[in-house]
């Protein structure tokens, strides 16, 4: 079946460690979206990119960075993790930026910070 | 600016009875309209989309939601629900401006047997 994958499930890593959070998706979508979800909170969108034009929402800290290395694999990095960025990250998909079409969306990684 | 409300920080209804999430919304343009429900520890998955032509949607496990510009309203309805239902339920509209999905504060439903 196609869908979006998202490892790890469950990350731990402590307070200044760099963490990086993969998705792979098999449904040849030409946008990719990173979310963070605190604590049954609405996903917050931290960026996204179409094909590989990057865009970045205006209040992502600087702590959070992207890659999109090809169609299927999307990650995000953050470089010093503080005890604020624990939260759910979500990774979604849609075949294009129309506006009719939904996202799909990935399990999610939870990050702990210790 | 576009955005979507949604009213009910949770819905309690006992199993077999019918059930209703509700949303509003405020677009300036034509409306683009979706749900989606996650359940504990999991992502969010896709239930249903309005755009345009029929006011009434049906979508994944028995929910349908219905149209009306009105009242601008989209709320999410089940005939009879289950218990299996109980999970948060988030609202969405879509940007006119920058595409993106713009979701509302989410409604958590609990079913109870």
């Amino acid at each position: 079946d196609a869908m979006v994958i998202q490892n790890p499930r469950y990350q731990v890593t402590q307070f200044g460690k760099p963490v990086t959070l993969s998705c792979s998706q098999t449904l040849n979508h030409n946008v990719m979206y990173w979310y963070q979800q605190k604590s049954s909170q609405a996903p917050k969108l931290l960026f996204h990119y179409y094909d590989k034009d990057f865009n970045n929402e205006a209040d992502t800290p600087d702590n959070f960075q992207s890659r999109r290395p090809n169609t299927s694999f999307c990650f995000l990095d953050i470089r010093s993790p503080g005890l604020g960025d624990a939260a759910m990250y979500l990774c979604a998909t849609s075949r294009d930026g129309r506006r009719g079409n939904e996202q799909f969306f990935g399990p999610g990684t939870r990050l702990t910070v210790l | 600016a576009q955005s979507v409300a949604q009213p009910e920080d949770q819905v309690n209804v006992a199993e077999g009875n019918p059930l209703t999430v509700k949303c509003t919304y405020s677009v300036s343009g034509n409306p683009y309209l979706f749900w989606y429900v996650q359940y504990p520890n999991r992502g969010l998955q896709f239930l249903l989309k309005y755009i345009t032509g029929d006011n009434l949607v049906k979508g994944s496990y028995g929910f349908e939601a219905e149209f009306n510009k009105s009242q601008t309203s989209f709320h999410l309805k089940k005939p009879s629900a289950l218990v299996s239902d109980s999970a948060l339920y988030f609202c969405a509209v879509r940007d006119d401006n920058t595409d993106k999905l713009i979701f509302g504060t989410g409604t958590r439903l609990q079913v109870f047997p």
